[in-house]
C-alpha cells in the first residue's frame, strides 16, 4: 500500500462547469476527511466520513458541494457550477480511528 | 472554536543551526497535536503526533513538545539541512460541536535552510 492517492492532480475548468475529484484512502482506514487549502493558508476542514457515513460537513461546504464514500472505500467530492472562489488545493486524508491523519498529494483546482 | 497560530511566518537559517518553530492554540481540550511538512505544491507529510497524555515525541532530528496548560507546542529541528526547507504546519485535533474529530491548522512557518 502506497498511501492516500488522489485523482486528478490538477484540474483546470471554466466557471460554471462541474468537477469531480476522487480520493483512495489507505486500505482499512475507516475515517476519511476532505480539506481545502488556499495560497498561504493552512488546510480547512470540509467534511468527514466514518466508513460510509458522512458525519459532518463544514459551513464552508455550500450546497454546490457534495461528497460521497460508497461502501466505505474511495470517496468523491463534486463541485457543481464552479466559481473562481473555488480555486484551491483539495486535500484528502485518512486515518484509522483517532490516530494520525495521512494526507494525499492533493488536487489543485483552477477555475478560469 | 479552536484557533491555531504559528510564529514566525517565515524563518531563514544557515545550514547546521538548531531551530525551534512555535505553535499556539486557544482550546486546551485538544486530543492530539500533529506536525506536518509541506513542500511547494504538494500534499502534507506527517512528521510527529503527540497525544494529549504525552508531553513530547521524537523522530530522528525532530522533537515536538506539547504543553496543554499554556496552549503551546514547539517543533525542534537539530542540525538543520537544506533538505529541511519546506513549510511546517501544526494542527490541533479536537472534537467539533457536532461530535466529530477534526484537525484545525495554523498557517504554517516557511523554513529556508541556507547552504
Amino acid at each position: 500500500d502506497t498511501g492516500v492517492s488522489q485523482d486528478p492532480r490538477h484540474k483546470i475548468t471554466k466557471r460554471g462547469q462541474n468537477v469531480t475529484f476522487r480520493c483512495d484512502p489507505i486500505s482499512e482506514h475507516n475515517r476519511l476527511y476532505w480539506y481545502r487549502q488556499t495560497l498561504g493558508q493552512g488546510p480547512e476542514f470540509l467534511t468527514y466520513f466514518q466508513n460510509e457515513a458522512q458525519l459532518e460537513k463544514s459551513r464552508l461546504l455550500s450546497d454546490r458541494f457534495s461528497a460521497e464514500r460508497p461502501k466505505g472505500s474511495f470517496s468523491t467530492l463534486e463541485i457543481q457550477r464552479t466559481e473562481q472562489g473555488d480555486s484551491a488545493m483539495y486535500l484528502c486524508a485518512s486515518s484509522l480511528d483517532l490516530y494520525e491523519q495521512y494526507f494525499g498529494p492533493g488536487t489543485r483546482l483552477t477555475v478560469t | 472554536k479552536q484557533e491555531v497560530t504559528q510564529i514566525p511566518a517565515a524563518l531563514s537559517v544557515p545550514e547546521g543551526e538548531n531551530l525551534v518553530l512555535n505553535c499556539s492554540f486557544t482550546d486546551s481540550a485538544i486530543y492530539n497535536l500533529q506536525w506536518f511538512r509541506q513542500d511547494p505544491g504538494k500534499g502534507l507529510t506527517s512528521l510527529l503526533l503527540i497525544q494529549s497524555s504525552q508531553r513530547e515525541q521524537t523522530s530522528g532530528r525532530l522533537n515536538a513538545s506539547l504543553d496543554k496548560s499554556s496552549g503551546r507546542s514547539t517543533l525542534y529541528i537539530a542540525a538543520s539541512q537544506p533538505g529541511d526547507s519546506a513549510t511546517y504546519l501544526c494542527a490541533g485535533g479536537s472534537y467539533s460541536g457536532a461530535g466529530s474529530y477534526q484537525l484545525t491548522f495554523g498557517k504554517g512557518t516557511k523554513l529556508s535552510v541556507i547552504p
